[in-house]
C-alpha cells in the first residue's frame, strides 16, 4: 500500500508570494493533519481535516489555510510568505477512530 | 497550555549501550503519548503509543513507559545499533477527537550511535 505522498518535495519562494502544498493520504484514510517543523519551534500543529471539514486548528495566522477534497487529498496554502515561514511542512493521515498517524516525507519550503 | 520537554537535545553513545530517552509534559490530563523517530530530511515514523490507562509498551528492543502523575515518559533502547541514529520525538494528545485533540510535540533528542 502506498504511503503518504507530498508534493512538491522542495520549494523556493520569495517574500510576499503565496504557495500551495499538496498531500495525498494513504488509501482509506480520511483524516489528514498538517504540521510545521522548524529548528527553533520544533513541530507545531497547523490543522486537521476529516471528510472535507476542518476539525481542529493550531495557533497560526490566517495566512495559513487548508482544504480537503472528496478523495481525502488535502492542500495547504500560505499567502504573503514571510522569511519565518521557511520550514519543513509535514502531513499525516490516519484511519477514522485510529490513533496512529502516518507521516509523509514533507515539503521543504525556503522563503528568500 | 501543554508543554513537552525533551532533554538533552542530543546524545552520543557507543554501539551496544542500553540507553534511556526522557520526555516530560506539564499537563497530566492526556489521552495518550507517542514516541516517533525521524531520520534526517524525512517524515516521522510512529514507534510506540501508550494510552493514558497503560504504564508501558514494548516493541522489539524498544520499551516506552508512562507515568502520568509525574508527567514523564521514557523510551528505553536496548543494545543500541548505528541504525538507531535518528531524532526521537515524543508527543502527547489531550483528548480523543475534535477540538484540542491535536498532538503536542517535544523538540526531540538527536541520537548518534557510534560504531
Amino acid at each position: 500500500k502506498a504511503g503518504v505522498t507530498q508534493t512538491p518535495r522542495y520549494l523556493i519562494k520569495t517574500r510576499g508570494q503565496q504557495v500551495t502544498l499538496s498531500c495525498s493520504p494513504i488509501s482509506g484514510h480520511r483524516s489528514v493533519s498538517w504540521y510545521q517543523q522548524t529548528p527553533g519551534q520544533g513541530l507545531q500543529f497547523l490543522f486537521e481535516y476529516f471528510s472535507e471539514t476542518q476539525r481542529n486548528k493550531g495557533n497560526f495566522p490566517g495566512r495559513f489555510s487548508g482544504r480537503q477534497f472528496s478523495n481525502s487529498r488535502s492542500e495547504m496554502n500560505v499567502s504573503t510568505l514571510e522569511l519565518g515561514d521557511s520550514a519543513l511542512y509535514l502531513c499525516a493521515s490516519k484511519l477514522a477512530g485510529a490513533e496512529t498517524q502516518y507521516f509523509g516525507p514533507g515539503t521543504r519550503l525556503l522563503v528568500l | 497550555k501543554q508543554e513537552v520537554t525533551q532533554i538533552p537535545a542530543a546524545l552520543s553513545v557507543p554501539e551496544g549501550e542500553n540507553l534511556v530517552l526522557n520526555c516530560s509534559f506539564t499537563d497530566s490530563a492526556i489521552y495518550n503519548l507517542q514516541w516517533f523517530r525521524q531520520d534526517p530530511g524525512k517524515g516521522l515514523t510512529s514507534l510506540l503509543l501508550i494510552q493514558s490507562s497503560q504504564r508501558e509498551q514494548t516493541s522489539g528492543r524498544l520499551n516506552a513507559s508512562l507515568d502520568k502523575s509525574s508527567g514523564r515518559s521514557t523510551l528505553y533502547i536496548a543494545a543500541s545499533q548505528p541504525g538507531d541514529s535518528a531524532t526521537y520525538l515524543c508527543a502527547v494528545r489531550r483528548i480523543a477527537t475534535g477540538a484540542n485533540s491535536k498532538l503536542t510535540f517535544g523538540k526531540g533528542i538527536t541520537l548518534s550511535v557510534r560504531p
